[in-house]
């Protein structure tokens, strides 16, 4: 699996727009681009992914550049609930036989700042 | 859908002492995920389960144990506590691709078991 890099931390003022990188590039053509937060003590969340095209659901949106090598996820209103650690995972699709396991680096602390 | 749940949510052990640890996966979902998290070490892959086998182990001892049932229900054991596996211990659930078709690795978390080892 590809390797990913992300900032440490991450401020955002509160409504605003949170925007967190994700450095990924090594990916390969079959590699997924996941993103899952944690909230304190809390189990991680799964938030979005992508292949290529952009993708939004009604927690964010995905950005991915045309070449893959970066993604950005945007938290559209940030709010202070949204204040958790941040994972970029990249990942190949799976079939009957794949493993599933996540590989989690360090991830981005955003803290949300009323 | 209700979501993954874990049994026991807390739980004080002290070493030697051996824990059992359930994970009820999201219904439909027939592979379970496990992972511990610590400060240090941060989260890291057990292993996984689907069909009632594993699939796939990481980097632990044979201390660390698993099992799925026909469910599709695990249970993860720990033998001969010690104090370093002081830790959350999470549990994942997702679907299984079928045949040759490539589905997204959507995994969904329950809200761990806190295991505390005196």
């Amino acid at each position: 699996d590809a390797k990913t890099t992300q900032p440490t931390s991450m401020d955002c003022a509160e409504g605003r727009a949170a925007n967190l990188p994700c450095n990924h590039s090594t990916i390969s053509g079959n590699e997924y681009v996941y993103w899952y937060r944690q909230i304190h003590s809390q189990g991680p969340q799964y938030i979005i992914h992508g292949l290529k095209n952009n993708e939004t659901n009604e927690m964010a949106s995905l950005i991915i550049t045309e070449d893959r090598k970066s993604s950005t996820l945007i938290l559209p209103h940030a709010t202070l609930r949204d204040t958790a650690v941040y994972y970029c995972i990249v990942r190949v699709g799976l079939s009957s036989g794949s493993a599933r396991q996540l590989t989690f680096g360090s991830g981005t602390q955003l803290t949300v700042l009323p | 859908k209700a979501g993954v749940t874990q049994t026991p949510r807390y739980l004080i052990k002290t070493r030697g002492q051996q824990v059992t640890l359930s994970c009820s996966p999201i219904s439909g979902h027939r592979s379970v995920s496990w992972y511990q998290q610590t400060p240090g070490q941060g989260l890291q892959f057990l292993f996984e389960y689907f069909s009632e086998t594993q699939r796939n182990k990481g980097n632990f001892p044979g201390r660390f144990s698993g099992r799925q049932f026909s469910n599709s229900r695990s249970e993860m054991n720990v033998s001969t506590l010690e104090l370093g596996d002081s830790a959350l211990y999470l549990c994942a659930s997702g679907v299984v691709g079928t045949g040759g078709a490539s589905v997204p690795n959507e995994q969904f978390f329950g809200p761990g078991t806190r295991l505390t080892v005196l």
